[in-house]
């Protein structure tokens, strides 16, 4: 079954705004990782953020980790129309089958 | 230089055909992957290898059948092809264990009329 939920769906923002996704799962993780995915390619690892870390920064990407709520957020900062594409959460599962479990992701539009 | 690179990048069929997606890394990862994406962007593993040897196999029909000749290539067959494989196939591959932080390829559009 899915593990990961990303909300919203869809969000639409002005160049220069923040964008804010949240993902949300349901069983225990080792790690999260978020990807991005423009239109007809394939995903790019953006961010990985460890079960015993609580916020991770890499250039304007902010990620933060509560695993008492299993819930994760993706902070884009003075976004771009170049950061136009759609992100996905997607969490490190443990125990048994370990693997990378895929939200449905968050199509994100930056408006010039 | 492409780090993980797949053939065909477009691939349009009958059903009840038999075709092939090939994928190679260059990265010198130890695992390899194939995921399906469906039409609503939804993205599943399907199998992976570690150093050729199969790990994860999910409930994928026995019509798919993943090769590695060699830790740095990780083919999908598929026989008997029907509507319902209509995707987005990605390779993918990572360093050490699943749950690693994953490279992908871009994608192969597979299209069963």
């Amino acid at each position: 079954s899915q593990q990961g939920e990303e909300d919203p769906q869809a969000l639409s923002i002005q160049e220069g705004e923040n964008a804010t996704m949240n993902c949300s799962y349901k069983t225990s993780i080792n790690n999260l990782q978020w990807y991005r995915q423009n239109s007809g390619r394939g995903l790019v690892h953006l961010i990985l953020i460890r079960s015993n870390e609580r916020e991770k920064h890499s250039g304007r990407l902010r990620v933060t980790l509560d695993t008492s709520k299993k819930s994760s957020s993706l902070l884009i900062t003075a976004s771009r129309a170049a950061d136009t594409a759609s992100y996905f959460c997607a969490t490190g599962t443990q125990g048994g089958s370990e693997k990378l479990v895929f939200g449905k992701g968050t199509k994100l539009t930056v408006n010039p | 230089d492409t780090a993980v690179s797949q053939t065909p990048k477009y691939l349009v069929t009958q059903m009840g055909n038999d075709k092939s997606i090939k994928c190679e890394q260059n990265l010198g990862h130890d695992t390899m992957y194939w995921y399906k994406q469906d039409s609503k962007k939804f993205l599943k593993i399907m199998f992976s290898y570690n150093n050729k040897e199969l790990i994860i196999n999910e409930t994928v029909p026995n019509r798919f059948s993943p090769k590695s000749p060699d830790k740095a290539h990780l083919n999908l067959h598929i026989n008997s092809l029907e509507l319902g494989d209509s995707a987005v196939y990605f390779c993918a591959s990572s360093r050490g264990g699943n749950t690693d932080t994953q490279y992908f390829g871009p994608g192969t559009r597979l299209t069963v009329l």
